[in-house]
């Protein structure tokens, strides 16, 4: 079945440390994105890619970075820059084919990010 | 500027009750609206599109919404509600103009009682 795997499930990251969270779809889809996700403030967009080596910052991007180098895979690292990390991250993508986005976006089981 | 805007932060239902869940949104062009359930510690799954035409709209688990313009709104209904609805909901908005980015409301969370 296609879909869209995230890994870890649970993930720890030390102070000053970098960590690199997994998304990989087998949907053949164009578009992929990275949320967090806090209690009670929905989720929220760090960054988003609409094609392979191209991606652009959402609305929480300081402290994350991206790369889109096959169109099935999308990681996230959480850089020492990003003070409060803490949180649940979810990996979706879009056959967006012109970049419509009147399609719904497929999720993956999400990773939860704790400080040690 | 777009928002979506979910009033409610949590709701009680007993099991076999009718649900409403609202949703109100704000966005300068025709909108697209999504709802999404989210169980504890998964993914969000779609429970339902709207982009055009009939204004009621069916999804799955036996939901339906209804897209009202004059009022900004869609809300998610249930006629009868089982404790596997227990979740969190989340409406969305988007639309074709806004470069592939989904707007996601607050979330409410349902709890079924026995």
């Amino acid at each position: 079945d296609g879909g869209i795997t995230q890994s870890p499930k649970y993930l720890f990251r030390k102070e000053g440390q970098n960590v690199t969270l997994s998304c990989e779809q087998n949907l053949n889809h164009d578009a992929m994105y990275w949320y967090r996700q806090d209690p009670g403030q929905g989720l929220r967009l760090i960054y988003y890619s609409q094609i392979v080596n191209d991606f652009q910052k959402g609305d929480i991007a300081e402290g994350y970075s991206v790369s889109r180098e096959k169109k099935e895979s999308f990681p996230l690292t959480v850089t020492s820059a990003q003070k409060n990390p803490t949180a649940f991250y979810l990996c979706a993508s879009i056959d967006s084919g012109q970049g419509a986005s009147d399609q719904p976006q497929h999720f993956g089981d999400g990773t939860r990010l704790s400080i040690l | 500027a777009q928002s979506v805007t979910q009033p409610d932060i949590h709701i009680t239902v007993s099991e076999g009750a009718s649900l409403e869940l609202r949703c109100n949104y704000s966005y300068g062009a025709t909108p697209y609206l999504f709802w999404y359930v989210q169980s504890p510690g998964q993914g969000l799954q779609l429970l339902l599109k709207y982009f055009s035409g009939d204004t009621l709209v069916q999804g799955i688990k036996g939901f339906e919404a209804e897209f009202k313009r004059s009022q900004s709104s869609f809300n998610l209904r249930k006629p009868s509600v089982h404790w596997s609805d227990a979740a969190e909901y989340f409406c969305a908005v988007g639309g074709y103009s806004s470069a592939s980015k989904i707007i996601f409301g607050s979330g409410t969370r349902l709890s079924i009682r026995p």
